[in-house]
């Protein structure tokens, strides 16, 4: 399996900051990079694909780079809505997820 | 609107079984490959097992490999998963998700159900 490692485990930060996720796969998995934001009590929601790629209706503050075995999730400037935990995941063999970000407000 | 809504989840003993519907609406279903995904209680996303839009190709996380069977009947619109020797540990909400590609099954999941939760207890 390949291992992914997400950091931190949490976060907080106030409104209008920039916030940066990293994860780390533990073998080259080229952009085959996922970024799922999960609200509380709520389904995941893809935010992010190919590393890279904006999923449709998803504001442009999020934003991911990365390819190969590090990769950088980013939030430009929070907003109150993104409270939420957020997850990488490989496809490039079968899936593995992150431990999960849990961000909170300061 | 692509719509997927799980059914079937409940309280069973240890040992027991147990079979997860996915009714899926809003996209060709046949065209797609579909997984299972779960989240025990308070920990992190876990990817259970995935079904080819044909049925012909499934795949399975080592965790549940020879307890668990994926299937679907595209002419229902219906994903299954057919979860036998329950254990404390599997206890958790299962998602149903859908695969992105038309074309076999990559892993990038773009729609998901509202979870349906499984809990195995005596």
């Amino acid at each position: 399996d390949i291992q992914m490692t997400q950091s931190p485990s949490s976060l907080s930060a106030s409104v209008g900051d920039r916030v940066t996720i990293t994860c780390q796969a533990s073998q080259d998995i080229d952009n085959y990079l996922n970024w799922y934001q999960q609200k509380s009590g709520k389904a995941p929601k893809l935010l992010i694909y190919d590393a890279s790629n904006l999923e449709t209706g998803v504001p442009s503050r999020f934003s991911g780079s990365g390819s190969g075995t590090d990769f950088t999730f980013t939030i430009s400037s929070l907003q109150p809505e993104d409270i939420a935990t957020y997850y990488c995941q490989q496809y490039d063999n079968l899936p593995t997820f992150g431990q999960g970000t849990k961000l909170e407000i300061k | 609107e692509v719509q997927l809504l799980e059914s079937g989840g409940g309280l069973v003993q240890p040992g027991g079984s147990l079979r997860l519907s996915c009714a899926a609406s809003g996209f060709t279903f046949s065209s797609f490959a579909m997984s299972w995904v779960r989240q025990a209680p308070g920990k992190g996303l876990e990817w259970v097992s995935a079904i080819s839009g044909s049925g012909g190709s499934t795949y399975y996380a080592e965790s549940v490999k020879g307890r668990f069977t994926i299937s679907r009947d595209n002419s229902k619109n219906t994903l299954y998963l057919q979860m036998n020797s329950l254990r404390a540990e599997d206890t958790a909400i299962y998602y149903c998700a859908k695969d992105y590609f038309a074309s076999g099954f990559s892993g990038r999941m773009d729609v998901w159900g509202q979870g349906t939760t499984v809990t195995v207890s005596s």
